[in-house]
């Protein structure tokens, strides 16, 4: 398996724009993660999926932020608009049963600037 | 308050210079606890889970503990491929681990 795939892999973009991040899960894989990395607050949980379904976005920062799953092997984190705050390296990750110990794997992350 | 910290924030070691990077948690009723290593511009890399007070795990020159409070990661005779930022992270009632803020690692040859 190529691992959690992620696009685009950098992105930079003027503020006000809508910005759209890609993730393609590990097959199989049923549980799905978005997180934000900054040096301020490290890793931060945003939302997560469980079989497609958002379970808990209550790590969204704001309305500006949405996420989508439409199916077992795509989602997707939209930011409109976008604003110099947003600027972070974001992180997909997946994992097969988010039971105790279930690891979780990452994708290689997007790294956002807002102008 | 934060769940999850870690200490210290940053170490530099020489080459062989064994050490102890140190993940102190305030959540009861811990699930798991996670070690991850992330290097430069990828994402997380799944190390190591503990559950319970006493276990230890070991992986090449690495070796986690647990106790009730904290756990510690020992990096043995490090090299300079250890260089990376070491996560930890705790899982309790929910499924959902918690994120502590990393050690940034440097070994010197």
């Amino acid at each position: 398996d190529a691992g959690v795939i992620q696009s685009p892999r950098h992105e930079v973009t003027e503020m006000g724009q809508e910005v759209t991040l890609r993730c393609k899960p590990i097959s199989g894989h049923d549980y799905l993660f978005w997180y934000r990395q900054t040096m301020m607050r490290g890793l931060e949980l945003l939302i997560y999926f469980n079989n497609n379904v958002p379970i808990d976005d209550s790590g969204m920062p704001e309305d500006r932020f949405s996420a989508k799953m439409p199916n077992a092997s795509f989602s997707t984190l939209k930011i409109q608009p976008s604003e110099p705050r947003d600027s972070a390296v974001y992180f997909c990750a997946s994992n097969g049963l988010a039971g105790r110990g279930n690891e979780q794997f990452f994708g290689p992350g997007t790294r956002l600037t807002v102008l | 308050e934060d769940q999850v910290t870690q200490s210290p924030e940053a170490l530099r070691l020489q080459e062989g210079e064994s050490s102890s990077l140190n993940c102190s948690y305030t959540v009861s009723g811990l699930r798991g606890l996670f070690w991850y290593r992330q290097d430069p511009g990828k994402g997380p890399e799944f190390l190591f889970t503990l559950y319970s007070a006493g276990e230890e795990k070991e992986k090449e020159r690495l070796k986690a503990t647990l106790t009730k409070k904290e756990s510690f990661l020992h990096i043995t005779a490090p090299k300079p491929e250890d260089s990376a930022t070491y996560l930890c992270a705790v899982q309790e009632g929910s499924y959902i681990p918690t994120f502590g803020r990393g050690t940034s690692l440097i070994v010197h040859p």
